[in-house]
């Protein structure tokens, strides 16, 4: 058990809708990121948070947006999705902003979209 | 761009043999170097990663990994396959504020 909490663990939703996924990072952390993995792209990082500010923009999507709140979890919002939307999402955790620090990962919200 | 590749997206050895997982980062300046390792229905977890301190990096469970800056590669290797270590292993780097990760490679150990 790495410390950080995702919920929920699978969402199987229809084309257009709009989902939040959410995120708790382990206690102490500041950073949280987000990615998504897929069969056809991989490990893709998304974005990155730190202490409620924006750090970084990986492959996000213009319908994905994120946000981190002053208790530090996270939420990722999925709108308009498509089909190929479908995928593992995981958030991970970190103490700082640094990048050589290790990231612990959650276990995933798995996103189906119908 | 930085990019990772892992060559062999799929490596079968038997248990007791080497294992030997590969990596190259393309960049010009080595960025930040890491290796996880994901179990089936598991997020991922950090094996080891680069310190310009050392080119040969240890890692938990027995694994390794030697930073080649001449070859820009990344290696993962453990002397000795157990049966636990079948699993997705990603080679990733991070240049400061982007994080990347190769496309895995699925390890299976033959009893």
């Amino acid at each position: 058990d790495s410390g950080v909490t995702q919920t929920p663990k699978h969402l199987i939703t229809a084309t257009g809708q709009r989902v939040t996924l959410r995120c708790s990072p382990r206690s102490g952390d500041l950073s949280v990121y987000w990615y998504q993995q897929s069969l056809d792209q991989g490990l893709q990082f998304l974005i990155h948070y730190y202490n409620g500010e924006e750090r970084a923009k990986g492959n996000i999507l213009e319908r994905f947006s994120a946000q981190q709140f002053p208790d530090l979890h996270s939420e990722l919002n999925l709108s308009s999705l498509e089909l190929g939307d479908s995928a593992l999402y995981f958030c991970a955790s970190s103490v700082t902003s640094s990048p050589y620090n290790e990231q612990f990962f959650g276990p995933g919200t798995r996103l189906t979209v119908l | 761009a930085q990019s990772v590749t892992q060559l062999g997206s799929h490596v079968s050895v038997s248990e007791g043999a080497l294992v030997l997982l590969r990596c190259n980062y393309s960049s010009s300046v080595p960025p930040y170097l890491f290796w996880y390792v994901q179990y089936p229905n598991q997020g991922l977890q950090l094996l080891l990663k680069y310190t310009s301190a050392a080119t040969l990096v240890k890692g938990i469970n027995g694994f390794e990994a030697e930073f080649k800056k001449s070859e820009t590669s990344f290696h993962l290797t453990k002397p000795s396959a157990h049966m636990s270590d079948a699993a997705e292993y990603f080679c990733a780097a991070n240049t400061g504020n982007q994080f990347y990760f190769g496309t895995g490679t699925s390890l299976t150990v033959i009893p």
